[in-house]
């Protein structure tokens, strides 16, 4: 866990309102990656991005779901329009490189929409 | 498709005692393996992981995993459990394709230590 900064770390919306999830990948790291872990259940790959490009999003929902990692700054996940089912939590991953090398995650963010 | 079980949703086990917890895997080609804790309200701890060579895996805190192709096993392993070790711990896949690397997740195993 040591070095992913995500917040914030709970965050209460209304359904229709945006949700905003920040994620600050450790010094050094230029990739990022993002999983959803609802109740009882392991995470869920959405996506994987590395500095201003999109490498992965087979786990994204179509709609209302986007992200980015800009080329300075934390990458963000962004929820459109919430809905009660999105609650959840929201966790980032960095790594160095691409491919295997080790993943380390952050604390996540705790999503609730009421 | 790939997908990873974890048949042990609980399990609870004395302080002192011995500990594995069983993880099995679908994936067509060589797997890279890892297993992770989780304490409530926290991220995720990297504990060991296997990609290639001696198939009995080292990790933090005592744990130990064993890779066998044969059972598409990776079950996790520790002689002696402590108080501390209280937590879910979830099994992984790495797969590497053209899109790149994701890691697909079993659905946890949540470890009770009992007096």
């Amino acid at each position: 866990n040591a070095g992913v900064m995500q917040n914030p770390r709970h965050l209460v919306r209304r359904r229709g309102q945006e949700a905003r999830l920040r994620c600050s990948p450790m010094k050094g790291h230029s990739h990022v990656y993002w999983y959803r872990q609802l109740p009882e259940e392991g995470l869920k790959f959405m996506v994987y991005l590395q500095k201003e490009n999109i490498i992965d999003e087979s786990g994204m929902p179509k709609e209302r779901f986007s992200a980015e990692f800009p080329k300075e700054g934390p990458s963000i996940l962004r929820i459109q329009q919430v809905v009660r089912g999105d609650s959840a939590a929201y966790f980032c991953a960095s790594s160095r490189s691409r491919g295997t090398d080790t993943q380390y995650f952050g604390p996540g963010t705790r999503l609730t929409v009421l | 498709a790939q997908s990873v079980t974890q048949p042990d949703i609980h399990i609870t086990v004395s302080e002192g005692a011995s500990l594995e917890l069983r993880c099995n895997y679908s994936y067509g080609a060589t797997p890279y393996l890892f297993w992770y804790v989780q304490s409530p309200g926290q991220g995720l701890q990297l504990l060991l992981k296997y990609f290639s060579g001696d198939t009995l895996v080292q990790g933090i805190k005592g744990f130990e995993a064993e890779f066998k192709r044969s059972q598409s096993s990776f079950n996790l392993r520790k002689p002696s459990v402590h108080w501390s070790d209280a937590a879910e711990y979830f099994c992984a896949v790495g797969i590497a394709d053209t899109g790149g690397f994701k890691t697909i997740f079993g659905a946890g195993t949540r470890l009770f230590v009992k007096a």
